[in-house]
């Protein structure tokens, strides 16, 4: 009953470093996504994918990159990290067409310093 | 973009009190969801409304889809300390490839014991 998964749950990078999140469901979903979540912006999606191989801009997709080789994964990747990508970085993944919502990961918190 | 406004940002209540919030957009949606935030965790799935004028129930907590399919309401009735946290509405329309909720801002609630 694991649903989704998130890791690491707490990272502290320099600016310029790189790293990845990872994101994995076990719920044989379709569709992931990644959203941030800033104080008093509510949540922002970063990117999507609606099936393995591909992956779609969202909101505010600067300074981010994903992967999605596998069904079960979405991988978000800091090229060069700036303290403006501090923030808590969340999950979520549901069915095609997302008519049930999604089911969120309980986040991995990144400061960048 | 499609916008959701929801209000009020935060609330300070006593426990006891009733509580009431929504969300309004210039857009209509075939979904309305609301969802619950920790402290600390993603947001997990409240409740979900498929139908204009719909009123659903989850215990202490009732929504309701608006007649004119722009608005939801939640209300939740004699608070407890344990419904601290952000409240965030969520919007969706299906039809095409894509499942992207359109999520508000958020509402922060605080229950004073």
């Amino acid at each position: 009953n694991a649903g989704v998964t998130q890791t690491p749950k707490f990272r502290v990078l320099k600016t310029g470093q790189s790293m990845t999140l990872l994101c994995a469901q076990d719920m044989n979903h379709e569709y992931m996504y990644w959203y941030r979540q800033d104080p008093g912006m509510g949540l922002r999606l970063i990117h999507y994918s609606v099936g393995e191989g591909t992956t779609a801009k969202g909101e505010v997709p600067d300074g981010y990159n994903v992967s999605r080789l596998k069904k079960q994964n979405f991988l978000l990747g800091l090229e060069s990290a700036a303290p403006s990508q501090t923030s808590v970085y969340f999950c979520a993944s549901s069915h095609k067409g997302a008519v049930n919502g999604y089911t969120f990961g309980s986040g991995t918190r990144l400061t960048v310093v | 973009g499609q916008q959701l406004n929801q209000s009020p940002q935060s609330m300070f209540i006593q426990e006891g009190e009733d509580v009431s919030m929504n969300c309004t957009s210039s857009s209509i949606f075939n979904t309305w969801l609301w969802y619950k935030q920790d402290p600390g965790e993603g947001p997990v799935l409240l409740i979900a409304l498929y139908k204009a004028g719909e009123l659903t129930s989850n215990g202490r907590l009732t929504a309701q889809f608006g007649i004119t399919r722009k608005d939801s309401f939640l209300n939740i009735s004699a608070s407890i300390p344990s419904d601290v946290g952000i409240y965030f509405c969520a919007g969706l329309n299906y039809g095409g490839s894509q499942g992207n909720l359109i999520f508000g801002k958020g509402t922060k609630l605080s229950v004073k014991p």
